[in-house]
């Protein structure tokens, strides 16, 4: 059974900062993860999905990259703004199933100004 | 842009009413997914459905329903509303199966 966890599971960092959110797996038979952003009250909105082949993944100020040997992928967020402040869920698709992914509980981000 | 609607942003319903909720999305994904998120408990699957008319139970079915009768529309229903299924609703859908997943606004149903 695949388990994701999120660790810390809140992070307050100054504006400009550079900062890495974790997420862990315990199925290194991933397929792909993805990563998804939360505003409060609102629905997830998709931010990358990494590929099983592939090491990491960029959008803008977003890196994100997998390691399927240690069961880790980070999200690396560049020169943070008070705009970036969310919840972050990372998501890794069961073991044995096609179709459902397994979310992590989140990493809560605050940046100040 | 791939788009997922769901019918109400914010529902008051009485307890043991009927509720629907549904949602819609524009991509021609096959499948389709209802969450619930409540504090502390993170997003727990109900149910999912990978084509029209086929259906699977999540990890809590217990208490609801769903119907696929078109590709692209897929309804969430509390047959008889209970207080504890007051919570934030969020629909997904995706296309093949290892692909990106998209969600909707979310419908935060409170039952009295």
């Amino acid at each position: 059974k695949q388990e994701v966890t999120q660790i810390p599971a809140a992070l307050s960092v100054p504006e400009g900062e550079n900062l890495v959110l974790n997420c862990s797996f315990t199925d290194s038979a991933i397929y792909n993860l993805q990563w998804f952003r939360q505003d409060p009250g609102k629905g997830l909105t998709s931010l990358l999905l990494i590929q099983s082949s592939q090491r990491e993944q960029t959008s803008g100020r977003l890196n994100a990259s997998l390691d399927k040997s240690s069961g880790r992928s980070t999200l690396y967020i560049a020169a943070s703004q008070p705009g970036d402040s969310a919840t972050y869920l990372c998501a890794a698709y069961r073991t044995g199933s096609a179709r459902q992914l397994t979310f992590g509980s989140g990493t809560q981000l605050t940046v100040l100004p | 842009d791939v788009k997922v609607t769901q019918s109400s942003r914010y529902l008051v319903k009485r307890t043991g009413e009927k509720v629907f909720l549904e949602c819609v999305q524009d991509m021609d994904h096959e499948n389709m997914f209802w969450y619930r998120q409540d504090p502390g408990l993170g997003l727990r699957l109900i149910y999912f459905s990978y084509d029209v008319k086929m259906k699977e139970k999540g990890d809590i079915p217990e208490g609801y329903s769903v119907s696929r009768e078109k590709k692209e529309r897929f309804s969430l229903i509390l047959e008889s509303a209970s207080t504890n299924q007051t919570s934030m609703y969020l629909c997904a859908s995706r296309g093949q199966s290892y692909n990106e997943q998209f969600f909707g606004p979310g419908t935060r149903l409170t039952v009295l």
